[in-house]
């Protein structure tokens, strides 16, 4: 089955600095990531999705993809306390469609 | 737009006791999914509908949990006879087509004793 592979597991962050997020698939057929952020106690919101290799940014987000090495990465900018959370990555497959598995997420905690 | 809508919230039980969860799609949305998340671990995939039809129930503990999208709208899962392993927070999530964006409910957060 197919794996997704998220690090760090948890991350600390100064309020103000960049936090940088992996995820890797194992399964070649991957062709298509999302980021969602989960707020505790809260259900998990989409934050960006790629399926092109390269760069993409929204406000203070950037995802980058890989689609040889099959990893994405999440960078955060100017990290504020509300950026605390669980990151999730998850991936698709063409032959899946709009089946999503997810990793087990890497927990954000920006200090003040 | 109303979003996704699950309830009940919580639920607590004893083993060996039965549970059900209902969940409301958001309006027009085709795909319906069951996630579990257990307690800091991502949301894995129990059963997921395009309209009434089931495409994949493949992580769905067959002899205890069941899921139905009767008329593809809402859809009920149930857990006959629950084990604590099954505590987690349960997440109904809809979209709209192939390779859209998912919506999650509140979930409903099931401990069993």
């Amino acid at each position: 089955q197919q794996k997704v592979q998220q690090s760090p597991e948890s991350l600390i962050v100064p309020e103000g600095g960049m936090a940088s997020l992996n995820c890797t698939s194992s399964d070649r057929n991957v062709d298509y990531f999302w980021w969602y952020r989960q707020h505790s106690g809260k259900s998990p919101k989409m934050l960006m999705s790629i399926f092109s290799n390269g760069e993409k940014e929204e406000g203070r987000f950037t995802v980058h993809l890989n689609k040889a090495s099959l990893h994405t990465s999440l960078h955060i900018r100017d990290s504020q306390p509300s950026d605390s959370a669980l990151y999730l990555c998850a991936a698709s497959t063409n032959s899946a469609g709009n089946k999503l598995t997810f990793g087990i997420g890497t927990r954000v905690l920006v200090r003040p | 737009e109303a979003g996704v809508t699950q309830s009940p919230r919580y639920a607590v039980l004893q083993e060996g006791q039965a549970v059900s969860f209902w969940c409301d799609p958001i309006s027009g949305h085709d795909t319906l999914y069951w996630y579990q998340q257990p307690r800091d671990q991502g949301p894995q995939l129990l059963v997921y509908f395009r309209d009434e039809a089931v495409i994949d129930n493949s992580q769905l503990p067959s002899d205890r949990f069941s899921a139905v999208r009767p008329k593809g709208t809402n859809s009920t899962l149930k857990i006959q006879s629950a084990k604590q392993g099954d505590t987690a927070t349960y997440l109904c999530a809809s979209s709209f087509g192939g390779r859209d964006t998912l919506y999650f409910g509140a979930g409903t957060r099931l401990s069993v004793l």
